[in-house]
């Protein structure tokens, strides 16, 4: 099973918007509505922020929202804040009964 | 939380178990997963025990890792043999959740494989 594509890197000032890709295919993201996103800092555990494409778990801001088109899912952070700097992780359940991730995003908030 | 122990210094070809012992959560009734983060890459997913007992293994540890857990006192282990340079990374476990999503995770455990 091959990693999903994530860029490698998005940037943007505090208060803007920016979304983060992740494309797979008709075995993971195409064929299932369980995509998850993971957020991560630096020497930390990964933290669901969105689960079922767009659901998010209590406690997480509703600044972040995730959608899907076809074999690509994508999450959207609003209101750009300092805090959300962090590496991103999008995650599938697949037809093998495994989970595949993508490579990861590393947001930077200029 | 999940908390895993166990990590460390091992030689290649040699065995290691790790474990996530879990509280204030029962694993009991749920599926649960490994995954590693080898130094500065992203994350993969390793293993999944479903609360029947079925366990599913990715490709690169297949044969080699096997998952179980101990209902008793509420912890997942992994056991790793023939350990490879390619396995060192920090090992997470995490509960299963909504729509095979995984949340929480535990801080990890750090496995490196080297002579």
């Amino acid at each position: 099973q091959s990693a999903l594509a994530q860029p490698a890197s998005v940037s943007g000032s505090p208060g803007q918007s920016l979304t983060i890709s992740c494309t797979g295919t008709s075995s993971d993201i195409g064929r299932y509505n369980d995509v998850s996103w993971y957020q991560q800092h630096p020497g930390k555990a990964p933290q669901l922020v969105i689960y079922d494409i767009r659901d998010r778990p209590s406690g997480v801001s509703d600044r972040f929202s995730g959608s899907k088109s076809g074999d690509t899912a994508s999450l959207t952070i609003s209101g750009l804040q300092a805090e959300d700097e962090a590496d991103y992780y999008c995650c599938s359940y697949t037809s093998d009964s495994t989970w595949v991730f993508g490579g990861g995003t590393k947001v930077t908030v200029l | 939380q999940l908390v895993e122990s166990g990590g460390g210094l091992m030689q290649p070809g040699g065995s290691l178990t790790l474990a996530c012992a879990a509280s204030g959560l029962s694993i009991r009734n749920s599926y649960m997963s490994w995954f590693r983060q080898p130094p500065g890459k992203g994350l993969e997913w390793v293993s999944v025990l479903y609360s029947g007992g079925i366990a599913h293994y990715a490709d690169s540890v297949k044969g080699r890792f096997f998952i179980s857990r101990d209902k008793s006192n509420n912890t997942l282990y992994l056991q790793m043999n023939g350990l490879r340079a390619e396995d060192t990374a920090v090992y997470f476990c995490a509960k299963g959740g909504a729509r095979n999503s995984w949340t929480p995770w535990g801080q990890g455990a750090l496995v490196t494989v080297s002579s």
